[in-house]
């Protein structure tokens, strides 16, 4: 059952410039998380904004929720080199009294020095 | 250091073989998940367990199965019935609870490839 879709599907920039994705999904959800994989390695949450947040920072991140457009998206500010990898989002499903988490396709971001 | 564990890191199958793959966790946490990634895909749930000697099936559980005896490891065997077990595959663990609430943390992933 997928639930969040990445946009875009790649990005590729500069050293330095700010990198946007964002993610939609379909059912009302409690919370959204958002998770970086580096080539070949397990994924690393970098933060969860719950439905009542409407914008979370952490570090160079900002991630922000519109749940009337069911839509996030998460904003990398003055991006380095090793910011390259791939983001997803990942919402609760939940299905016949049960809940887990349903992760996208992911957003494959190319950081270039 | 607290962290959760996979082997191995590379895994090669003959076509009608058994594998398993192991998930091993440390950080006392009570759910434990199994995930597939296909190139360019996201994570496809296979089996979850929120507690021992307890698991569900999760989207993609057929040709699959797993056990959870105790509460620090979560195996994961592919069998012959799974028809295109080539994959990277991530074990994950979290708290417990309500899924949405917590964040899940990854082992470092096994790559099985079948020859």
């Amino acid at each position: 059952s997928q639930q969040g879709e990445e946009d875009p599907q790649a990005l590729s920039i500069q050293e330095g410039e700010n990198a946007t994705m964002n993610c939609s999904y379909k059912t009302s959800i409690n919370n959204l998380q958002w998770y970086r994989q580096n080539s070949g390695r397990g994924l690393v949450h970098l933060i969860l904004i719950r439905s009542n947040e409407r914008e979370k920072h952490s570090g160079r991140l900002r991630v922000t929720l519109d749940t009337s457009k069911k839509s996030s998206s998460l904003l990398i500010t003055a991006s380095r080199a090793a910011d390259t990898a791939s983001y997803f989002c990942a919402t609760d499903v939940r299905e016949g009294g049960s809940e887990k988490l349903v992760f996208g396709k992911g957003t494959k971001l190319t950081v270039n020095p | 250091d607290g962290g959760i564990t996979q082997s191995p890191k590379y895994l090669f199958r003959k076509e009608g073989q058994n594998v398993t793959l192991s998930c091993e966790q440390n950080l006392n946490h009570d759910a434990m998940y199994w995930y597939r990634q296909d190139p360019g895909q996201g994570l496809r749930l296979i089996y979850y367990s929120q507690i021992v000697n307890d698991f569900q099936k999760g989207d993609i559980a057929e040709g699959y199965s797993v056990s959870r005896e105790k509460k620090e490891s979560f195996p994961l065997t592919v069998t012959s019935a799974q028809k295109n077990p080539t994959a990277f595959y991530l074990c994950a663990s979290s708290i417990g609870g309500a899924v949405s609430y917590n964040e899940q943390f990854f082992g470092p992933g096994t790559r099985l490839t079948v020859l």
